[in-house]
C-alpha cells in the first residue's frame, strides 16, 4: 500500500526564516502526493499537490513543495514564514482505490 | 456553497449508546469518506464510497457502518460505543468525474468532537 511518513512532530522557526516540513513516501507506480494544513477546530485545507511534471510546486499562501523522485520525499516549503502559518500539517499520498492515506502530522510554531 | 457539512459539532456518549453523525455535501462529488483522528496518529480511514449505493472499508472500520442512498449525504452510525471512539471525525468529499481521478483533492468538514465515557 501507499504509504507517506513526517519524520518530524514539531518545527519551529522564527518569523521571515525560511521553513521546511518534511515528508517521504512510499509508493509503487506514480505517486500523487498532497499537502494539507489544519488551523485549531478545523477540517484540513488543500495547500498543493504533485501528480506529474515540474518537481517544485506552487500552492496557497506562497507555500511550495519539492519532489524529489531519488530521495522519494516531497518536502513543504516557504521563503519566510509568518506567525499565521502556525498550523498542523500533513502530507498524504492517493492509494489506488482513490483513498487519501496521510502522515501523522507535523505541528508548525513561528515565533515572532 | 456550504461545501462539506457535519453535525453535531460536539457529542458525548455513554458505552453501549449508538449515534448517527451526519455529513452533506453540496459540490456533487462522486467521492466521499469518513476519518478519524488521533493525537500523533495522523487521519486513519474509517469507510468510504464512490458513488450512490457504493461503500467500502477503510483502515479502522470496525464498529461503524455507513450508507449511501444520495450523492450528497454519507452518515456515520457507530452501533455501540466504546471509549476506544473517542476521536474527532472527519468527513471528506472529492471529485470523481472523467479523468484521472487521482488529481482531486479532498475536502474536508469541520469535523465532529466525540466523547465516549
Amino acid at each position: 500500500a501507499q504509504s507517506v511518513a513526517q519524520p518530524e512532530d514539531q518545527v519551529n522557526v522564527a518569523e521571515g526564516n525560511p521553513l521546511t516540513v518534511k515528508c517521504t513516501y512510499s509508493v509503487s507506480g506514480n505517486p500523487y502526493l498532497f499537502w494539507y494544513v489544519q488551523y485549531p477546530n478545523r477540517g484540513l485545507q488543500f495547500l498543493l499537490k504533485y501528480i506529474t511534471g515540474d518537481n517544485l510546486v506552487k500552492g496557497s499562501y506562497g507555500f511550495e513543495a519539492e519532489f524529489n523522485k531519488s530521495q522519494t520525499s516531497f518536502h513543504l516549503k516557504k521563503p519566510s514564514a509568518l506567525v499565521s502559518d502556525s498550523a498542523l500539517y500533513f502530507c498524504a499520498v492517493r492509494d489506488y482505490n482513490n483513498d487519501m492515506r496521510f502522515g501523522a502530522g507535523t505541528r508548525l510554531t513561528v515565533k515572532p | 456553497n456550504a461545501g462539506v457539512t457535519q453535525t453535531p459539532k460536539f457529542q458525548v456518549l455513554k458505552t453501549g449508546q449508538s449515534m448517527t453523525l451526519q455529513c452533506a455535501q453540496d459540490m456533487n462529488h462522486e467521492y466521499m469518506s469518513w476519518y478519524r483522528q488521533d493525537p500523533g496518529m495522523g487521519l486513519r480511514l474509517i469507510h468510504y464510497s464512490v458513488g450512490a449505493g457504493i461503500t467500502d472499508q477503510g483502515e479502522v472500520p470496525n464498529g461503524y457502518n455507513v450508507s449511501r442512498s444520495t450523492t450528497e449525504d454519507f452518515p456515520l452510525r457507530l452501533l455501540s460505543a466504546a471509549p476506544s471512539q473517542t476521536s474527532v471525525y472527519f468527513c471528506a468529499s472529492s471529485y470523481r468525474g472523467q479523468g484521472n481521478p487521482y488529481n482531486s483533492p479532498l475536502h474536508f468538514g469541520n469535523g465532529t468532537r466525540l466523547t465516549v465515557t
